[in-house]
């Protein structure tokens, strides 16, 4: 089975700083892998996927994140925090090999907060 | 474009009583899953339904049930309300067959159960 471990509950960052949560996954072979941003008392935003295209994703707002196989991460990363970053990001992984399961497994979510 | 909308956003039930939710897909979208977010278990599956077929379930009683419609709308019931269905319930709509792409989240339904 598949799971999803995001390390670190709580990531507080100055603003202008680099912004990095962390991503690790568990899967029999290479899956599809997601970032979501959820504001409060909001859904799920995506913000970038791994679908075995390039390694490096760009995505929404300035964040990216890299597939590393041979660490089995997907970390995301902005260069520069805004306030506007302060949200609760989650990992997920969905299992390509199974194709036509639309079932994503998440992380249990890391809360960014953004200090001035 | 109009986005996955999920009604109604509040809900306050009552222990015991039965709630009916409802999702309408981003046009074109045939697939449709539901996930319960609570701050204790986070974020778990439910069920995921394409072309009026439930195709995958998670582990949740048979209190949760789903359905799909032909126009691709879904409404999950959830019977016999317990204090711990106290969840957002969050829908999400993607192209299935189209592997490459993410699944859209609506803005969710907060279920309150006193």
């Amino acid at each position: 089975a598949q799971s999803v471990t995001q390390l670190g509950s709580h990531v507080s960052v100055s603003e202008g700083a680099l912004v990095l949560l962390r991503c690790n996954y568990s899967s029999s072979v290479p899956p599809y892998l997601f970032w979501y941003v959820q504001y409060p008392n909001q859904g799920l935003q995506l913000l970038l996927k791994y679908t075995s295209a390039a390694t490096l994703v760009k995505g929404i707002n300035g964040f990216e994140a890299e597939f590393k196989k041979s660490e089995t991460s997907f970390h995301l990363t902005k260069p520069s925090a805004h306030m506007s970053d302060a949200a609760e990001y989650f990992c997920a992984v969905r299992n390509r090999s199974n194709f036509g399961n639309e079932k994503l497994t998440f992380g249990t979510g890391t809360r960014l907060t953004i200090i001035p | 474009k109009a986005g996955v909308t999920q009604t109604p956003r509040y809900l306050i039930k009552t222990r015991g009583q039965q709630v009916t939710l409802s999702c309408s897909p981003i046009s074109g979208h045939r697939s449709v899953s539901w996930y319960q977010q609570t701050p204790g278990q986070g974020l778990q599956f439910l069920f995921e339904y394409f072309s009026e077929t439930q195709r995958n379930k998670g582990n949740f009683p048979g209190r949760f049930s789903g359905r799909q419609f032909s126009n691709s709308r879904s409404e999950m019931n959830v019977s016999t309300l317990e204090l711990g269905d106290s969840a957002l319930y969050l829908c999400a709509s993607s192209l299935t067959g189209t592997k490459y792409y993410g699944y859209t989240f609506g803005s969710g339904t907060r279920l309150t159960v006193v």
